[in-house]
C-alpha cells in the first residue's frame, strides 16, 4: 500500500512562495496520477492540481482559480512530487494534503501552513 | 461556494441508516464516476467509495453510494458513534478540467 508524507515550512510571510513535498512511499511515482488538495480551517476540500509522469514527461493540470500561481513537479529518482504557490496571502493558510489519484484515493497525513506576517 | 452541493449536516440515532446527497451537473456528476470520504476531526479524509459504487478494501458494506443523472447518494447503515464525520463527494468536472468537492456534511450520530 502506498503511503505519503508531506513536509515543508509550516509558517510564511505575505508574497511568500509555499513550497511542499510530498513522498511516495512503497510504490512507484511513475506513471500515476498525484494530486495536492487544501482545506482552509473550517472550509470544505479544495482541488490545487495533478501531476503525472510519464517516461520524460510530466503532464500538469491545475485548478483555473489557482493555475496562475500554481506549479507542480515531480522528482521520480527520489520519488517524490512538489507543490509551488507564489505570492501567498492569509486566504492560502490551510491543512495541505498530497493524494494520489484523480479524484484522490490515498492521501497523506496533511501538513498545516499558516501565512501571516 | 463548492460546484457540488451537499446538505451542510444530517443525523440519524445509532443503528439507524442515514443518506448524504450531493447533486451537480451533466459536466460532473452527469458524465463521471463520484468517489465520497469520510474525515475524522483532524484527519486526512479517508476514501470510502469509488468508481460511484465501488468499496475499497477494508471499507465495510454498510456503506454504499449510488449515481442518478446529475446526483449522487452515500447511504450508512447500522450507523455507529465512530461514523460521527465530515463526508465529501467528489468528481472530475470536465468544463472546468478540475477535481470539485462538495461542500461537506457533517453527520451527527444522536
Amino acid at each position: 500500500q502506498v503511503q505519503l508524507q508531506e513536509s515543508g515550512p509550516g509558517l510564511l510571510k505575505p508574497s511568500e512562495t509555499l513550497s511542499l513535498t510530498c513522498t511516495v512511499s512503497s510504490g512507484s511515482i511513475s506513471s500515476f496520477y498525484w494530486s495536492w488538495v487544501r482545506q482552509s480551517p473550517g472550509k470544505a476540500l479544495e482541488w490545487i492540481g495533478y501531476v503525472c509522469n510519464s517516461g520524460s514527461t510530466n503532464y500538469t493540470n491545475y485548478n483555473p482559480s489557482l493555475s496562475s500561481r500554481v506549479t507542480l513537479s515531480i522528482d521520480t529518482s527520489k520519488n517524490q512530487f512538489s507543490l509551488n504557490l507564489s505570492s501567498v496571502t492569509a486566504a492560502d493558510t490551510a491543512v495541505y494534503f498530497c493524494s494520489e489519484g484523480v479524484p484522490p484515493t490515498i492521501w497523506g497525513p496533511g501538513t498545516l501552513v499558516t501565512v501571516s506576517s | 461556494q463548492s460546484v457540488l452541493t451537499q446538505p451542510p449536516s444530517a443525523s440519524a440515532a445509532p443503528g439507524q441508516r442515514v443518506t448524504i446527497s450531493c447533486s451537480g451537473s451533466s459536466s460532473n456528476i452527469g458524465k463521471n464516476y463520484v468517489s465520497w470520504y469520510q474525515q475524522l476531526p483532524g484527519k486526512a479524509p479517508k476514501l470510502l467509495i469509488y468508481d460511484s459504487n465501488k468499496r475499497p478494501s477494508g471499507i465495510p458494506d454498510r456503506f454504499s453510494a449510488s449515481k442518478s443523472g446529475t446526483s449522487a447518494t452515500l447511504a450508512i447503515t447500522g450507523l455507529q458513534t465512530g461514523d460521527e464525520a465530515d463526508y465529501y463527494c467528489g468528481t472530475w468536472d470536465g468544463n472546468l478540467r478540475a477535481v470539485v468537492f462538495g461542500g461537506g456534511t457533517k453527520l451527527s450520530v444522536l
